[in-house]
């Protein structure tokens, strides 16, 4: 079945650790996005990506970074720079303008 | 960049009850969004408006975009307890960013028997 797939569900990372999001899709989409969200708050947009091997920042790029080596895959890594990691994560996929498929979320938690 | 300003924050209604979300924004929106959202999950897609004075409708949920493509509202009529979760309006930043949208701070619904 095609979707899009996050990995892991719940993610623990000590302070000063780098840690990676893993998002792919299998829905031949050219486009990738990835969000944040805090509890009460929409989603904020951290990078996209419409092509292979580009990407742009979104609102809170500061202390992220992504690479788009392939289609299927948008890995985001959150870097010690980022002071407050501690979120929900959401990677979505689109073709388009019309509709946006999201993962299910990673909910990294800083210890 | 593009505020979304929602209402109510949050809303519970009696099951059978109708109800309506707002969404209203500071700039011409390219495209609004509704998404639907449980707890600690992915985005559900309700329906994209892209032109003004467009209404669509799923099932029993209804969104409207004004003429002036600045305000959006979402309405359920006969509200069950299958619609809690959170509401999300998203808006697309520019004509030609795809799908990066600003989404507004979601209201949060429940359905009460």
């Amino acid at each position: 079945d095609g979707g899009i797939t996050q990995s892991p569900k719940y993610l623990f990372r000590k302070e000063g650790q780098n840690v990676t999001l893993s998002c792919e899709q299998n829905l031949n989409h050219d486009a990738m996005y990835w969000y944040r969200q805090d509890p009460g708050q929409g989603l904020r947009l951290i990078y996209y990506s419409q092509i292979v091997n580009d990407f742009q920042k979104g609102d809170i790029a500061e202390g992220y970074s992504v690479s788009r080596e392939k289609k299927e895959s948008f890995p985001l890594t959150v870097t010690s720079a980022q002071k407050n990691p501690t979120a929900f994560y959401l990677c979505a996929s689109s073709i388009g303008t019309v509709e946006a498929f999201f993962g299910q979320g990673t909910r990294l938690t800083v210890v | 960049s593009q505020e979304l300003e929602q209402s109510p924050q949050s809303l519970i209604v009696q099951e059978g009850k109708n109800l309506t979300i707002n969404c209203t924004s500071s700039k011409t929106l390219y495209g609004l969004y509704w998404y639907k959202q449980k707890y600690g999950e992915g985005l559900i897609f309700l329906m994209m408006l892209q032109k003004g004075g467009e209404e669509k409708s799923h099932e029993k949920i209804t969104a409207k975009l004004d003429e002036k493509k600045q305000q959006s509202s979402l309405h359920i009529t006969a509200s069950q307890p299958s619609h809690a979760g959170i509401y999300l309006c998203g808006a697309a930043l520019t004509s030609n960013s795809g799908y990066a949208l600003n989404f507004g701070k979601g209201t949060s619904l429940l359905v009460t028997p």
